[in-house]
């Protein structure tokens, strides 16, 4: 069975320092990945999505997230970060491209000191 | 872009009744709609999935009875949830597909439910 695993629940950084959110993925086959964020009271919003091709994949906002299948892993990284980013981001695993079933890590959230 | 709306954004009910929410996908013909919900706490689970030509697919712990949902076409869906207690509260999210590959989710903003 598939699964995703994000190690860090909370993680609080300093405006304007790098970001780096871990992703362990957990399945046999080529997944489909991407990270959505949920800012507070919001929905699910797309940051970036992964298939094929090159491994870092950029996405809105500065955000990009770099593919390793030797690690299964889907790290997302920013730079710089800003305040604004605060929120809580979710790792997610599609294991074909029918149908829509998406597997969800527990997220992190993040926290950026002004 | 893609948009998904729903509604309503939040709700009330008291334990024991039932409410519906609805998602519409605007400017765009949905290959598949899903429906999630993340309870307090915790991360998302998928309730159930429908796609093109497919019945609706509900996942383990989650029934027909309980969460019946309409598909009529390939931009609306509607979801109730019968009979509410305290643990189906949280925010239901439905996710629409527009296709291609990946064929990727897009999100509405959620209706939250809050059961008395």
């Amino acid at each position: 069975a598939q699964s995703v695993t994000q190690p860090d629940a909370r993680v609080t950084v300093s405006e304007g320092a790098s970001l780096q959110l871990r992703c362990k993925y957990s399945y046999s086959g080529t997944p489909y990945l991407f990270w959505y964020v949920q800012y507070p009271r919001q929905g699910l919003q797309l940051l970036l999505k992964y298939y094929s091709g090159d491994p870092v994949v950029q996405g809105v906002n500065g955000f990009e997230a770099e593919f390793s299948k030797s690690n299964s892993s889907f790290h997302l990284r920013k730079a710089s970060v800003h305040w604004s980013d605060s929120a809580v981001y979710f790792c997610v695993l599609k294991y074909n491209n029918a149908g829509a079933k998406l597997t969800f890590g527990g997220g992190t959230r993040l926290t950026v000191r002004p | 872009g893609a948009l998904v709306y729903q509604y309503p954004r939040r709700t009330i009910c008291k334990s024991g009744t039932s409410m519906r929410m609805e998602c519409q996908a605007v400017g765009f013909q949905a290959t598949s709609v899903a429906w999630y919900r993340q309870s307090p706490q915790k991360t998302f689970e998928l309730i159930a999935l429908s796609t093109v030509n497919s019945a609706i697919k509900y996942e383990q712990n989650f029934t027909q009875e309980k969460f019946p949902i309409s598909h009529p076409n390939l931009s609306f869906s509607s979801m109730t949830v019968l009979n509410a207690y305290l643990e189906d509260r949280g925010l239901y999210l439905c996710g629409a597909g527009l296709g291609g590959r990946p064929d990727t989710q897009y999100f509405g903003p959620g209706t939250r439910l809050l059961v008395l």
